[in-house]
C-alpha cells in the first residue's frame, strides 16, 4: 500500500483534458510545496514533469499542469497526445516519522 | 549535460549483500544538490529508499534504515548503495537520481539496473 493515493487508471481523448489526482495527509501533500509529477513509459527511466506542485522543467510542455488543494495533489494534461500515454507517479517530502520522501501507486494513462 | 549511471551484479543470493554504484558526469557530486536512490519493482510502482549529500547526510525510508547505507567518493564522483540480508522482495530496477529542488524532485536519473535476488 504506497502512502499517497492515486487511481488505478485515466483515460482520455486525444485533444481532451485529463486530471490525476494524489492524495496524502496533512505530513506530506497537505504540509509541504515538494510535490512532483513523474511521467514512465514502458522500459524507461522515470520522467519529471512537474515538481514543487506547480513548476514545470524546461522543455516539459506547457499541456502538463500541476495543482494543489488541502491534502490532494493534481496534474492535469491538456490537448491529450498519443504520445502521453504513461504511467504517472506522483511524490511528497514527507514528515511524518522522519523526514523522508513518499510515492503514489501509479496512474495508467490511456489514450483512447 | 548531466548522466547517472548505475552499476553491480544484477543477480545476488538471498541474505547476502547488494552493492550498487552511481557514476554521475557532467556535474560535480560535491554540488549542494541531494542525491537519491528509487526502487521499483517488477510490475510495481516506485520506493524512495533514501537520500544523501555529499556532507555526510543521510536520509533513510524507515522500512530500509537497518539495512541500507549510502556512502559517497568524491574523487570518482561516484555514490553507492549497500543493502544487506536480500530477500527475494529487494528484486527491483534500482535507480540513482539528483534532485534539481530541495524535498525529493528528482530531475536526472539513471536508466536504471535490474536486480534480481534469487538462489
Amino acid at each position: 500500500q504506497s502512502a499517497l493515493t492515486q487511481p488505478a487508471s485515466v483515460s482520455g481523448s486525444p485533444g481532451q483534458s485529463i486530471t490525476i489526482s494524489c492524495t496524502g495527509t496533512s505530513s506530506d501533500v497537505g504540509g509541504y510545496n515538494h510535490v512532483s509529477w513523474y511521467q514512465q513509459h514502458p522500459g524507461k527511466a522515470p520522467e519529471l514533469m512537474i515538481y514543487d506542485v506547480t513548476n514545470r522543467p524546461s522543455g516539459v510542455s506547457n499541456r502538463f499542469s500541476g495543482s494543489k488543494s488541502g491534502n490532494t495533489a493534481s496534474l492535469t494534461i491538456s490537448g491529450l497526445q498519443a504520445e502521453d500515454e504513461a504511467d504517472y507517479y506522483c511524490s511528497s517530502y514527507s514528515s511524518s516519522i522522519t523526514s523522508h520522501v513518499v510515492f503514489g501507486g501509479g496512474t495508467k494513462l490511456t489514450v483512447l | 549535460q548531466v548522466q547517472l549511471q548505475e552499476s553491480g551484479p544484477g543477480l545476488v543470493k538471498p541474505s547476502e549483500t547488494l552493492s550498487l554504484i552511481c557514476t554521475v558526469s557532467g556535474y560535480s557530486i560535491s554540488s549542494t544538490n541531494y542525491w537519491g536512490w528509487i526502487r521499483q519493482p517488477p510490475g510495481r510502482g516506485l520506493e524512495w529508499i533514501g537520500s544523501l549529500h555529499h556532507s555526510g547526510i543521510r536520509n533513510y525510508i524507515p522500512t530500509l534504515k537497518s539495512r541500507v547505507t549510502f556512502s559517497v567518493d568524491t574523487s570518482k564522483n561516484q555514490f553507492s548503495l549497500t543493502l544487506t540480508s536480500v530477500t527475494a522482495a529487494d528484486t527491483a530496477v534500482y535507480y540513482c537520481a539528483r534532485e534539481v529542488a530541495p524535498g525529493g524532485n528528482y530531475g536526472y536519473w539513471g536508466q536504471g539496473i535490474l536486480v534480481t535476488v534469487s538462489s
